[in-house]
């Protein structure tokens, strides 16, 4: 089944421990990006990738990293997180960077940091 | 920058009747494309329909269509015959004609009665 999949789908962590969220799409993608919604905000964009090695901020890339070594993968770390980054997060993918293919979601994953 | 608006933060509609979610955008471009994504309880994100902005013609797919005005800059979603499984969140969304980011509105929720 062609998806995007996402790990954890929850995490409950402390302010200054380091974690990854995972993302994986089998559907050899070229475009991917991670995005994070809060209530009243909608989903803002945190970082995207047109391909292998090439990666670029957001709207919101503050507190946040991600690498693209290999084309199905793109995790998002949080080197230290702190609480105002408890939100959902989301990542997607696209067959190319053509903006009329839309994207398809991963199912997220709810963070919360205490 | 482009902005997506969504003035209407939550809805109602009885079952089998028709509603309509507003969605207005903003932007310079001449070569866009429109997205209404739904996302259940689940949270998982759906892509309802789509349209391009060089066509006239307005989007259909089943029970879902839009009304685009171009010259408006605005894009809504009608959802005929309305069902119990349409209660959802629903998301307005803009891209360019390359995908380096999807800008999304702040969501309308839909909330179906019986």
């Amino acid at each position: 089944e062609a998806q995007v999949t996402q790990n954890p789908r929850y995490l409950i962590t402390v302010t200054g421990k380091k974690l990854t969220v995972t993302c994986s799409q089998n559907m050899n993608h070229e475009y991917m990006s991670w995005y994070r919604q809060d209530p009243g905000l909608g989903l803002r964009q945190i970082y995207y990738s047109m391909n292998v090695e090439v990666t670029d901020k957001g709207d919101v890339p503050e507190g946040y990293k991600v690498s693209r070594k290999e084309k199905r993968n793109f995790p998002l770390i949080l080197e230290s997180p702190s609480p105002n980054q408890t939100s959902l997060y989301f990542c997607a993918s696209s067959l190319s960077n053509w903006g009329g293919y839309g994207y398809t979601f991963g199912s997220g994953t709810r963070l919360t940091v205490v | 920058a482009q902005t997506v608006t969504q003035s209407q933060p939550e809805m109602s509609v009885q079952e089998a009747e028709t509603v309509t979610l507003s969605c207005t955008y903003d932007t310079s471009e001449s070569d866009y494309y429109l997205f209404w994504y739904k996302q259940p309880p689940s949270r998982q994100m759906i892509l309802v329909i789509r349209q391009e902005a060089y066509k006239q013609q307005n989007a259909t797919e089943n029970r879902f269509s839009v009304n685009f005005q171009k010259a408006a800059k605005s894009f809504s979603l009608k959802i005929s015959d309305s069902q119990l499984g349409d209660a959802a969140m629903y998301f307005c969304a803009y891209n360019t004609g390359t995908a380096s980011k999807l800008t999304f509105g702040t969501g309308t929720r839909l909330q179906v009665t019986l």
